[in-house]
């Protein structure tokens, strides 16, 4: 079965880093784009970018931009997140989720991964 | 950039119908999907392309959309049912926009 697992909940300081990995199992890597997703709390979803694993191509939504690094691994089936200058409004849970294209419509997220929350703090 | 309005909560009691917006100007053109998002868990979604289920989403959830108004419904609704839903549509071929979502309480 399709698994998107995360890596696990991070603290960092105001500045800093962060990697959030997100391993894929269960289909063929890079037949699909993963997107980034992330949710403040109490907040909706707001979207980061997305890479193709295909061939690494990569689109970061403006807000992003210059802060967030995407990448993938294809020999291990894996997508990560870097994203850089950490402020406390950065404090979230950040979800991969997979875009699935069909037929009869747009393409939508069909599996998500379980969230990593990081929190910024002093 | 393209917006989506949804109200902030919507009530229903047990064994009820439940109907959630999702506004957006001329969004008839649109595809519009539909995430639940149960309490400290990740969105699944149980309507894509306004009008088609994914496998194991019960029928008591259907979709439609008129001019500038997209509609989630949840016939006999059930405790389990007490999620955010969020509507999302492209506003090209790579910006998603997602809806604020809708807090849907089963009383």
């Amino acid at each position: 079965q399709v698994q998107l697992v995360q890596s696990g909940p991070e603290v960092k300081k105001p500045g800093a880093s962060v990697k959030v990995s997100c391993k894929a199992s269960g289909y063929s890597f890079t037949a699909y784009y993963l997107y980034w997703v992330r949710q403040a709390p109490g907040q909706g979803l707001e979207w980061m970018g997305w890479i193709n694993p295909n061939n690494a191509a990569t689109v970061y939504a403006q807000k992003f931009q210059g802060r967030v690094t995407m990448t993938s691994d294809t020999s291990v089936s894996t997508a990560d997140m870097e994203f850089n200058r950490l402020r406390s409004d950065d404090t979230a849970v950040y979800y991969c989720a997979r875009l699935v294209a069909t037929e009869v419509a747009t393409p939508h997220f069909d599996y998500w991964g379980q969230g990593t929350l990081v929190t910024v703090s002093s | 950039s393209y917006d989506l309005t949804q109200p902030l909560s919507v009530s229903v009691a047990l064994g009820q119908t439940a109907t959630i917006t999702c506004g957006g100007d001329n969004i008839r053109s649109k595809n519009v999907h539909w995430y639940q998002q149960k309490a400290g868990q990740a969105p699944v979604v149980v309507m894509y392309g306004n009008t088609n289920r994914p496998s194991g989403i019960p029928e008591r959830l259907s979709g439609s959309h008129s001019a500038n108004t997209a509609t989630l419904t949840i016939s006999r609704a059930q405790a389990g049912d007490e999620a955010d839903y969020y509507c999302q549509v492209w506003d090209s071929t790579t910006e998603v926009v997602f809806g604020a979502g809708t807090k849907l309480t089963v009383l």
